[in-house]
């Protein structure tokens, strides 16, 4: 089982110009969600989507944007990627239910020069 | 505003049993959820809790009172293997997770 997938693994990037980080999941989970982590500080969320069709703005959502036209995808663009957007992203899913935890892809290692 | 607070770095040694400590000041409480993050890996669900008191798992117990917002998580007969950190994270009254820093561990022979 796959699980949650991301693409590409690492990615060096001029500032100015765009990006699409890819998420896919195989677990039919309804809701997915954007992190970047930093070293020193916590998981800050991006964008989330609780089910196809809609999506949330994060603590962190400014110069990102995400769509969910399935229950499997969920892709995170950079329009104008800034050096502050250097960063681990990690994309995330978890079934209906409080108690459900959330399960992580292996991450995308985003350098912006 | 909404804040979790975690120590940055403990060591242990192996075989012994450490504790780490989570507090926390949220918008609503829908339960707290512990993580283990290896270098460079992505983080992995290790336990939730929702009502007062212990829950073990293996080696591994989380304890939470939500009076006092706080919870531990104890990590008993320690492999070189937990070295990792380990990270506390909240689910507020709208069901996000709020996560804190994180702790790192470090374990000695």
């Amino acid at each position: 089982t796959a699980g949650i997938t991301q693409a590409p693994t690492s990615q060096i990037l001029a500032a100015g110009r765009s990006m699409t980080l890819r998420c896919t999941q195989d677990m039919r989970h309804n809701a997915m969600y954007w992190y970047r982590q930093d070293l020193g500080l916590g998981l800050r969320l991006i964008h989330y989507s609780n089910t196809a069709g809609t999506t949330g703005k994060g603590e962190v959502p400014d110069g990102y944007s995400v769509s969910r036209a399935n229950t499997d995808d969920f892709p995170l663009t950079l329009a104008s990627a800034v050096p502050s957007q250097t960063s681990v992203y990690f994309c995330a899913s978890s079934g209906q239910g409080t108690s459900n935890e959330q399960f992580f892809g292996p991450g995308t290692r985003l350098t912006v020069l | 505003g909404q804040n979790i607070d975690q120590p940055t770095e403990m060591t242990a040694t192996e075989g012994a049993i450490v504790q780490i400590n989570c507090t926390y000041q949220t918008s609503g409480f829908n339960g707290l959820f512990w993580y283990q993050q290896h270098a460079g890996e992505a983080p992995t669900f290790l336990s939730y809790n929702v009502l007062d008191g212990l829950e073990e798992k293996g080696r591994f117990s989380s304890f939470l009172s939500r009076s006092k917002g706080y919870s531990y998580l104890l990590l008993k007969e320690l492999q070189m293997k937990d070295s990792a950190s380990y990270l506390c994270a909240v689910k507020d009254s709208n069901y996000q997770l709020i996560w804190g820093a994180g702790t790192k561990l470090i374990i000695k022979p």
